[in-house]
């Protein structure tokens, strides 16, 4: 079975610290995914990336930044969180274009 | 502008109650059409992927059909652990990358 692991299950923050989501998969998959999912607003992408050490901006990258620096791990960073960044973070991992995405089992970040 | 539509928001339905779930989506081309299942405080676990119209998959009480603008999760005989949030998600052309468009889920009650 595919495994995605995000090490952090819950998180409370204050307001300006730096944070870091950690997440790792098992399966030698190619690409990896960070998507935050609101109430109404369904799953966001905010960054993916296809190889080590490559990225790119999904549709909400405005205050977050990302590292790759093996294949099996990609983190999530909040250089300095802010309220509107409490959500549930949520990683994802695939073989390649085309095939399933899956999931961790999310993060909860709150921020006070 | 790609997007994805899901229908209705919430549905409650008595065990044994057979109904369907709607996902309508409008893209410039559809690589793939993904179903999640997702339990509360939990991230999305895969259920299906449709590629071309008039395809159909099965999982116990679950199946899945596509046409060239919707998508249905027929489920049959629903029982209480049935329950939870379906999400439907997209992946449009050109797919060198794996980003999924995802619409706001169905909120699915099965009571006994």
């Amino acid at each position: 079975d595919v495994k995605v692991t995000q090490s952090s299950r819950y998180l409370v923050k204050r307001t300006g610290e730096k944070v870091f989501l950690e997440c790792v998969q098992d399966m030698d998959h190619e690409n990896m995914f960070w998507y935050r999912q609101d109430p109404g607003l369904g799953l966001r992408l905010i960054y993916f990336s296809y190889d080590v050490k490559m990225k790119e901006k999904g549709d909400i990258p405005e205050g977050y930044s990302v590292s790759r620096e093996k294949k099996e791990r990609f983190s999530l960073i909040l250089e300095s969180a802010s309220t509107n960044q409490t959500s549930m973070y949520l990683c994802a991992s695939s073989w390649s274009p085309g095939n399933t995405i899956y999931f961790g089992e999310g993060s909860w970040l709150t921020v006070v | 502008e790609d997007q994805v539509t899901q229908s209705p928001e919430a549905l409650r339905l008595q065990e044994g109650e057979s109904s369907s779930l709607n996902c309508s989506y409008t893209v410039s081309g559809l690589r793939g059409l993904f179903w999640y299942r997702q339990d509360p405080g939990k991230g999305p676990e895969f259920l299906f992927t449709l590629y071309s119209a008039g395809e159909e998959k099965e999982k116990e009480r679950l199946k899945a059909t596509l046409t060239k603008k919707e998508s249905f999760l027929h489920i049959t005989a629903p029982k209480p652990e049935d329950s939870a949030t379906y999400l439907c998600a997209v992946q449009a052309e050109p797919a060198n990358t794996d980003k999924l468009i995802f619409g706001t889920g169905t909120r699915l009650q099965v009571f006994p």
